[in-house]
């Protein structure tokens, strides 16, 4: 069965940096997307951006652009998404999950995440 | 960006009610929208795809409509799990963009 496990949660200062590791099983990695969302405590779920783990393409956000950086290792089934310059806003929790690499195709769109990491931000 | 908004942002209901809540996109989005159900501290889950493609387990008195830029899901006959909050996503257009909630509360 697909399964995708985050890494654990993490408390960074401001200014900091963290890198949120997703482990994926079940399926091929390198023919799908992987996707990161994030939920700020009491907020609406937020886009990210994402990575075609085949060939390593990616595409942020633009409100994350230079900050975000998501990269995979086929060979450890795994993506990672590092945002740097971390500030009290960025508390939140972050989720891995997988898509299709084309948005096209609805079926895989989000049918399976990670369990979540939990980022906090304190001096 | 494509700016959802869903109405109501929160609304009570008793079970056996039943619930409606709505979808809009700032711009059409053909058919590229999914429904999640959310629980507190829990992981979305997905109930609808592809505005009105049940996810396989999602009980059928779930279901959605609409294309364009107005949604809709509904719940036929709500029940004491259904009590949640919940998202719309578009897959239209990048960047993603989820609606604001909708959390549903027991009346």
């Amino acid at each position: 069965q697909v399964q995708l496990v985050q890494s654990g949660a993490e408390v960074k200062k401001p200014g900091a940096s963290v890198k949120v590791s997703c482990k994926a099983s079940g399926y091929t990695f390198s023919t799908y997307a992987m996707h990161w969302v994030r939920q700020a405590p009491g907020q609406r779920l937020e886009w990210m951006g994402w990575i075609n783990a085949g060939n390593g393409n990616t595409q942020y956000s633009q409100k994350f652009q230079g900050r975000v950086t998501i990269t995979r290792d086929t060979s450890a089934n795994t993506a990672h998404m590092e945002l740097s310059s971390l500030r009290s806003e960025d508390a939140a929790v972050y989720y891995c999950a997988r898509a299709s690499n084309s948005q096209w195709l609805a079926r895989d769109i989000f049918d399976y995440w990670g369990q979540g990491t939990l980022v906090t931000v304190s001096s | 960006d494509i700016q959802m908004t869903q109405s109501p942002s929160a609304m009570s209901a008793s079970v056996g009610d039943r619930v409606t809540i709505t979808c809009r996109a700032s711009q059409g989005i053909s058919n590229y929208l999914v429904w999640f159900q959310q629980k507190p501290g829990k992981v979305p889950k997905r109930l609808i795809y592809a505005a009105f493609i049940l996810q396989s387990g999602v009980p059928s008195r779930f279901s959605g409509s609409g294309s364009g830029t107005e949604f809709t899901l509904t719940i036929s006959s709500l029940q004491p799990e259904d009590f949640a909050t919940y998202y719309c996503l578009q897959h239209n257009n990048y960047p993603w963009t989820f609606g604001q909630g909708t959390k549903v509360e027991i009346k």
